[in-house]
This record gives C-alpha cells, sequence and structure tokens, in this order.
C-alpha cells in the first residue's frame, strides 16, 4: 500500500498563476483533508471532505478550492495564487471523520514568488 | 474556541534518558487525541491515538496518557534514542463531532549520542 501520496512535491509559481495539488489514497478511507503548515502556526485545515460527493471549508479556505473527484482522490487548486500561499501543503485521510487516525502524505512545498 | 498548546518547544536530552513531552488543550470535551513525529521535511507519522474512553495507549517504547478533565495529554518516550529526534505533534477535535482538527505547534526534539 502506498498510503497518501501526493503530487508535485515541489513548486514555484509567479503570483497570479494556478495550480492543481493532488492527492491520492489506497486505504478506502472516506474521509480526506487538506492542510496547510507554515512556521510557528502549526497546521491549519484548509478544506476537508467527510465522505465522497462533500466538501467543506476548514480554518482558511480563502484563495483555495477543491474537488472530491472520487473515493480515491481530492485536489485542492489556487486559482490565482499570492505569495501568502507559499507553504507546505499536506494532504491527509482517515476512515471515518474524527473517530479515527489521520494518515499524512508527504506533502507539497508550494513557493509563490 | 479549542486551542492547543506544546511546552516546550524544544528540547534535548542525552541517548537512553526517558523523557515527557506534554500537550495542553482548553476544551475537555474531546473524543479523542492523536500524537504524530514529523521529520525534517517530511509528512506527519501516526504515533498513537487515544479515544476519550482510554486513558493510556502504548506502542513500544512509546506512552500516551489523556486526562480529559485536566485538559492533559503526555508522551512518554523510553529509552531515548538519536532516531528519536524529530518534531512531535499532538492534535484534537475542534469540538465534539467535528472532521476539524487543531493542531499544537509541536515540540522539537533532538536525542544526543
Amino acid at each position: 500500500n502506498a498510503g497518501v501520496t501526493q503530487t508535485p512535491k515541489f513548486q514555484v509559481l509567479k503570483t497570479g498563476q494556478s495550480m492543481t495539488l493532488q492527492c491520492a489514497q489506497d486505504m478506502n478511507h472516506n474521509s480526506m483533508y487538506w492542510y496547510r503548515q507554515d512556521p510557528g502556526m502549526g497546521l491549519r485545515l484548509i478544506y476537508y471532505s467527510a465522505s465522497e460527493g462533500t466538501t467543506d471549508k476548514g480554518e482558511v479556505p480563502n484563495g483555495y478550492n477543491v474537488s472530491r473527484l472520487n473515493k480515491r482522490e481530492f485536489s485542492l487548486r489556487l486559482e490565482s495564487a499570492a505569495p501568502s500561499q507559499t507553504s507546505v501543503y499536506f494532504c491527509a485521510s482517515s476512515d471515518s471523520g474524527g473517530y479515527n487516525e489521520q494518515f499524512f502524505g508527504p506533502g507539497t512545498r508550494l513557493t509563490v514568488l | 474556541k479549542q486551542e492547543v498548546t506544546q511546552i516546550p518547544a524544544a528540547l534535548s536530552v542525552p541517548e537512553g534518558e526517558n523523557l515527557v513531552l506534554n500537550c495542553s488543550f482548553t476544551d475537555s470535551a474531546i473524543y479523542n487525541l492523536q500524537w504524530f513525529r514529523q521529520d525534517p521535511g517530511k509528512g506527519l507519522t501516526s504515533l498513537l491515538l487515544i479515544q476519550s474512553s482510554q486513558r493510556e495507549q502504548t506502542s513500544g517504547r512509546l506512552n500516551a496518557s489523556l486526562d480529559k478533565s485536566s485538559g492533559r495529554s503526555t508522551l512518554y518516550i523510553a529509552a531515548s534514542q538519536p532516531g528519536d529526534s524529530a518534531t512531535y505533534l499532538c492534535a484534537v477535535p475542534a469540538r465534539s463531532g467535528t472532521y476539524k482538527y487543531i493542531f499544537g505547534t509541536g515540540t522539537r526534539l533532538k536525542v544526543l549520542a
């Protein structure tokens, strides 16, 4: 099992460019999450998907959109990147919401110039 | 609003020492608490998940305890090794029944050979 995979691993964008971060899990989990991690701020939830077909905002959703493509895949899109979105982005999944362990991907390190 | 604090932010110990990492949370109405390990430049690895009905959980040299009434959890690492050097984070649900998790900013542990 690969667990949670993310692509790309690194990305550099210019202000105003768009991109999509991809996430997939092979654990048949219902719930998936996108977090960002910034120095001194810890991990903050951007969006989550409790189950296939549903998505909801987390703590810091502004400037992002998500798509739960199917049970395995959950993508995060930056429509017009800003320097404030420079961060490390993590995708996670769990079997059903907050009652079970969350498993994390390796992360995408994004720099917006 | 749930807040999670981990003190100290950094800790250095000699190899072989037993140590305790602390995690405090403000809202005791949680249904679980999860401890993670993060190596530099990597994703988070789940170490232990404690359900609200449990007082402690063990995995190898790791033992995590949970005291909801005092809003505290501790992660005990026995006979520390240089390979234990990493950042340790705890996470709790923002409130009961939610998919949103609040993370502490972590304790950066260095075990000296």
